[in-house]
Order: structure tokens, then sequence, then C-alpha cells
């Protein structure tokens, strides 16, 4: 595609539910990243992936966290039993082939609300 | 573990100003240095980076950041503000050896006045 993509824009909902975000990155990348930024802070990273592999999931607050990119295009990011704190923006980003240079190119963003 | 410091959450400047974002790092290593800005309802969008090479980097829109190995510094630069140049500024690296994950600053909002 012409760039990252992700949906939902915005996602509300009650603690204790699982939520499912989406990200569709540019095409021809072969690394996706997500990201995790809280009101007035920066980006944190999460995990990543290179093709369908994850070599890295350091990020991942919890256990509750969990990514995939199963055909090694489209990525999901599922976290289960949401809790409050879990509001954020959650962005995604795709580069050419993970080179420690290579730009990554961010999609728009998910904002998370759990109430 | 590495970290990024920008100073001041909020920078003013009035239009045709000189705009300066300051961006330290901790690493004795020098990592790789990134800039993002980001508009409202926006991705993250690169400026400019530094990976090797010239230390002065000439970004888009008129903006430049010159690495200070001694410094441990970063800083963006604008000779001349516009009003198209508020939005949020992440200064950002990527360790070296360690993966492509970016470590971000906290962010600088850039405001510029008529």
């Amino acid at each position: 595609g012409a760039g990252v993509s992700q949906s939902p824009r915005y996602k509300v909902t009650k603690r204790g539910q699982d939520v499912t975000l989406r990200c569709d990155p540019i095409s021809s990348h072969a690394t996706l990243y997500w990201y995790q930024q809280a009101l007035g802070q920066g980006p944190e990273f999460l995990t990543y992936f290179n093709y369908e592999a994850q070599p890295d999931k350091s990020g991942l607050p919890s256990d509750r966290f969990s990514a995939e990119r199963p055909e090694g295009s489209i990525s999901t990011l599922t976290i289960q039993r949401t809790e409050q704190r879990d509001s954020a923006m959650y962005r995604c980003a795709s580069s050419p082939s993970g080179s420690h240079t290579d730009t990554q190119y961010f999609g728009p963003g998910t904002r998370l609300t759990v109430l | 573990a590495q970290s990024v410091t920008q100073l001041g959450s909020h920078v003013s400047v009035s239009e045709g100003a000189l705009v300066l974002l300051r961006c330290n790092y901790s690493s004795s290593v020098p990592p790789y240095l990134f800039w993002y800005v980001q508009y409202p309802n926006q991705g993250l969008q690169l400026l400019l980076k530094y990976t090797t090479g010239a230390t002065l980097v000439k970004g888009i829109n008129g903006f430049e950041a010159e690495f200070k190995k001694s410094e441990t510094s970063f800083h963006l630069t604008k000779p001349s503000a516009h009003m198209s140049d508020a939005a949020e500024y992440f200064c950002a690296v990527i360790p070296y050896n360690q993966g492509g994950k970016l470590i971000f600053g906290q962010g600088t909002e850039l405001s510029v006045k008529p």
C-alpha cells in the first residue's frame, strides 16, 4: 500500500475486555514494529517482526499482550483482560529491512481508551 | 540503559525566529540518531537522521541537526520558524548493535506565534 495503515483509529473498551489492533504495513517492507505511547510521553518499543519471525518481545508489558504476523504482512496486537493503565496510543511502523539505518514509516496510530 | 532527554516539553517561538530543540542521549558508544515530527492526527514522520559521515545533517522543511559526540547531543535547528512548523518533535536513538528498535525522548511541542 501507499503507507502504513492501522485500524481501528479509536477504540473504547471496558476493563476486562480483550481488544485486537491491526497494522497493515507498506507492502514491500520486511520489518514491522509496535510501540506504545502514553499521553505526554514518547513512544516505547513493544515488539517487532522480521517477516513472520518475532525476534524481540522484550517491550511487551505483561503476558496479557501478544502480537502476531502469520503471513509476514499484516500484524495484530492483542491485549487480553484490558486494564485502565493500557490506555494509550498504539503505533505501528514498518521498514524495508530492519537495518539500523532504515527509516521507520509510522501509521496514524490507534487510540485505546479503557474505561 | 540507553535514554534520550529532550530539554523543554514546550517551546514557543515567533514566526521568523530561530528554532532550537535540544536532545541529549546517554551512551558511551554513539547511537544512530533521529528526529521525528508529529502533526495533529497524523503519524510520526522522519525529519532527518544521522548514521555515519558528516555530523551536520539536513532534513526536510529546512531543519538540520548536528551530532556532537563530545556533548552527546543532537540538537534540531531551523533558522526561521514558519506557522506550519507547529507540531510535536521527538528525538530518538537506535543503540549500536541492538536491532532496529527506536528509543524516544518524551517530545517537545513547538508553538509558533504570528
